[in-house]
């Protein structure tokens, strides 16, 4: 199992505006997942993106991938306090194999 | 929705002691996992089981650990014998089956050695 790589590791931005964090991963996926976790609590699937696919909307979340460069992005528009955690790709293998986090993008949204 | 459910929240245990964090997984999910993360740092992978067996583990997960999932509901980590270093959150995680599908996780077990 490989782990993404996120960066920035941190980030400040005031309320309203949009927040981007990158992934980057080293060899093949079949798919690639986000997660969110705040102060305390367990992670939170946000939102996946297949290999096939090039961009991917949820709500006030955009996720665009680009294999060929191995890195994915995720966009929050409109943030809001509430959107203050730290955020993580994976790149899951399948079946039970191991998935594994790195250090993750931790934003803070000043309101 | 269905979630995935820790108990403890928040355990203390005297170092030397045994503890037993327990879980319990989303009903229809076939893999389970165990991670923990130490203040401040990444959450770290420590344990996989899929068919009662453990499918992977991590180099964390020496002979003081041990799972099970004793009736087919709960999913359960032993730490025979706790060490400080032992202080963490404990997150169980389960899976549905397809590749596709995401990590559930509970929010997590406090364990604080003493």
């Amino acid at each position: 199992s490989q782990q993404g790589e996120e960066d920035p590791q941190a980030l400040s931005i005031q309320e309203g505006e949009n927040a981007t964090m990158n992934c980057s991963y080293k060899t093949s996926i079949n798919n690639l997942q986000w997660y969110r976790q705040n102060s305390g609590r367990g992670l939170v699937h946000l939102i996946l993106i297949r290999s096939n696919e090039r961009e991917k909307h949820s709500g006030r979340l955009r996720v665009t991938l680009d294999t060929s460069k191995k890195s994915s992005s995720l966009l929050i528009t409109a943030s809001r306090a509430a959107d203050t955690a730290s955020y993580f790709c994976a790149t899951p293998p399948g079946g039970y194999q191991k998935v594994t986090f790195g250090i993750g993008t931790k934003l803070q949204v000043i309101p | 929705e269905p979630e995935v459910t820790q108990t403890p929240s928040h355990q203390v245990t005297q170092m030397g002691q045994e503890v037993i964090l327990r879980c319990v997984p989303i009903s229809n999910h076939l893999y389970f996992y165990w991670y923990r993360q130490i203040l401040g740092q990444k959450v770290e992978f420590l344990v996989s089981f899929y068919n009662n067996e453990i499918s992977e583990k991590s180099e964390i997960f020496d002979d003081q650990f041990s799972v099970e999932r004793p009736d087919g509901s709960n999913f359960t980590l032993k730490i025979r014998s706790t060490k400080l270093e032992d202080s963490a959150m404990y997150f169980c995680a389960s899976r549905a089956q397809g590749g596709d599908s995401p990590l559930h996780f509970g929010n997590g077990t406090r364990l604080t050695v003493t």
